[in-house]
């Protein structure tokens, strides 16, 4: 079973529209991390966010984190085509394994 | 801006041969991993190593093996190539390992026949 996992496996939504991701979680964690994926790209980081942080900003984006229920949250407000990408959400199980979910499909319709 | 090049970015390998794939970092990092990626399983961890001349399983070993001769250089070795490791194949560095960025090269596409 996962040890990260992402609640949706596709979401639609059209420009200007926000979209929230969500990630629960199955151990604890130094922090958790999202990723983005473009087509053809290798996955970038968006957010990172501590264990003892509750809610983390970049531009647009978004990113809070529950460790009394497990999960983690990314919001994207003002939605543009270019957000169209696969989106995962990371975590740590050890002091050196990073294991990422199967990642959100999102896609923003013009 | 961190740098991690892969080579080669596509392959095509028959069953049973060796494949090599070859990472390449200018971050001065010490964690190394590669993950593999297929549809519907997101990316999973073959290997990884924080420091030369090591490397440890990550949770589908199976099948590869690795090297990391130096803290620039890390590689993914396929002994007897089968069908079911085709796939595209991401190496990635960091500074500190879990809890930290990590900054993964543009992957290596292998197609096995």
């Amino acid at each position: 079973s996962q040890l990260a996992e992402e609640n949706s496996w596709a979401l639609s939504v059209h420009e200007g529209e926000s979209v929230t991701v969500n990630c629960s979680y199955k151990t604890s964690i130094t922090a958790l991390q999202w990723y983005r994926q473009k087509s053809g790209k290798g996955p970038a980081q968006l957010i990172l966010i501590r264990s003892n942080e509750r809610e983390k900003r970049n531009g647009r984006l978004r990113a809070t984190l529950d460790t009394s229920s497990q999960s983690s949250s990314l919001s994207i407000t003002a939605t543009r085509c270019e957000d169209t990408a696969v989106y995962f959400c990371a975590t740590d199980t050890n002091a050196y394994k990073v294991i990422f979910g199967k990642g959100t499909h999102l896609h923003v319709l013009p | 801006e961190a740098a991690v090049t892969q080579s080669p970015r596509s392959k095509v390998a028959v069953t049973g041969g060796k494949v090599t794939l070859s990472c390449h970092q200018t971050n001065n990092h010490d964690y190394m991993y590669w993950y593999r990626q297929d549809t519907g399983h997101g990316l999973r961890l073959i290997h990884y190593s924080y420091v030369a001349d090591s490397t440890e399983k990550g949770d589908i070993p199976d099948g590869y093996k690795a090297s990391r001769p130096s803290q620039e250089n890390f590689s993914l070795i396929l002994e007897l190539a089968s069908l079911s490791q085709t796939a595209v194949y991401f190496c990635a560095s960091s500074e500190w390992g879990a809890g930290n960025t990590l900054y993964f090269g543009e992957g290596s596409r292998l197609i096995v026949v």
